[in-house]
């Protein structure tokens, strides 16, 4: 099983708004990813948790608050977003986040749109 | 530092065609090379990775890239392309330090009937 799943697929808020988006894997892997995707464009990262802990923290705006609450959960609590911040957020897992090339393994996606 | 390049954002080709994706790379240091597709509306998915040995990688749906080190290049091939080959497709580096991939800025692949 080499899954991982997110909710919602789709979320509309406003700016006003504090929303979360869930992932969740069910594989071991003690990496979990947040990147995001903007139309037409690479994904980039934003967040790495490594054993539960945050690791990397790519000077993403505070606005975008992640947690992991335990080694197959991650969230990424939303609040006072712009209409910029509209894109495709990806959850990612790996078995660790070390350097030996293990797969990174991508959910669907959550489309969020900040009206 | 990693970085990737790919040098077409565009790539139409008929049906049954072969087609061929190009990614050069740039590393001070070894580096695993990746090549994941994404289909409209939807994440991603692995293709192919290349870490070590054999410099031709054998991947789904009937994809296979070449590792080139004297050129720094990790080409996508397919012999025969199908209209659900429509994706677009992403070169990705990780290296030294991190898992942590460093995408380039995509192909899209069209596929014509």
């Amino acid at each position: 099983d080499t899954e991982v799943t997110q909710t919602p697929k789709h979320l509309v808020m406003g700016m006003t708004n504090k929303k979360s988006l869930k992932c969740e894997q069910h594989m071991g892997h003690r990496a979990m990813y947040w990147y995001k995707q903007k139309a037409k464009k690479p994904p980039e990262l934003m967040f790495v948790y490594s054993y539960e802990k945050l690791s990397i923290n790519e000077s993403v705006p505070s606005r975008f608050s992640p947690e992991c609450p335990n080694s197959s959960l991650l969230n990424l609590h939303l609040h006072a977003l712009q209409p910029e911040d509209s894109a495709l957020y990806l959850c990612a897992s790996s078995l660790g986040q070390d350097n030996s090339g293990n797969t990174i393994y991508f959910g669907e996606g959550s489309w969020l749109t900040v009206v | 530092a990693q970085s990737v390049t790919q040098l077409d954002s565009q790539v139409p080709v008929f049906e049954e065609a072969p087609v061929e994706l190009r990614c050069n790379y740039s590393s001070s240091v070894s580096v695993y090379l990746f090549w994941y597709v994404q289909y409209p509306n939807q994440g991603l998915q692995l293709l192919l990775k290349y870490l070590s040995g054999s410099t031709l990688v054998k991947g789904i749906n009937g994809f296979e890239a070449e590792f080139n080190k004297s050129q720094t290049s990790f080409h996508l091939r397919k012999p025969s392309v199908h209209i659900s080959d429509t994706a677009e497709y992403f070169c990705a580096v990780s290296g030294a330090g991190a898992n942590n991939l460093f995408f380039g800025t995509g192909t899209r692949l069209t596929v014509i009937p």
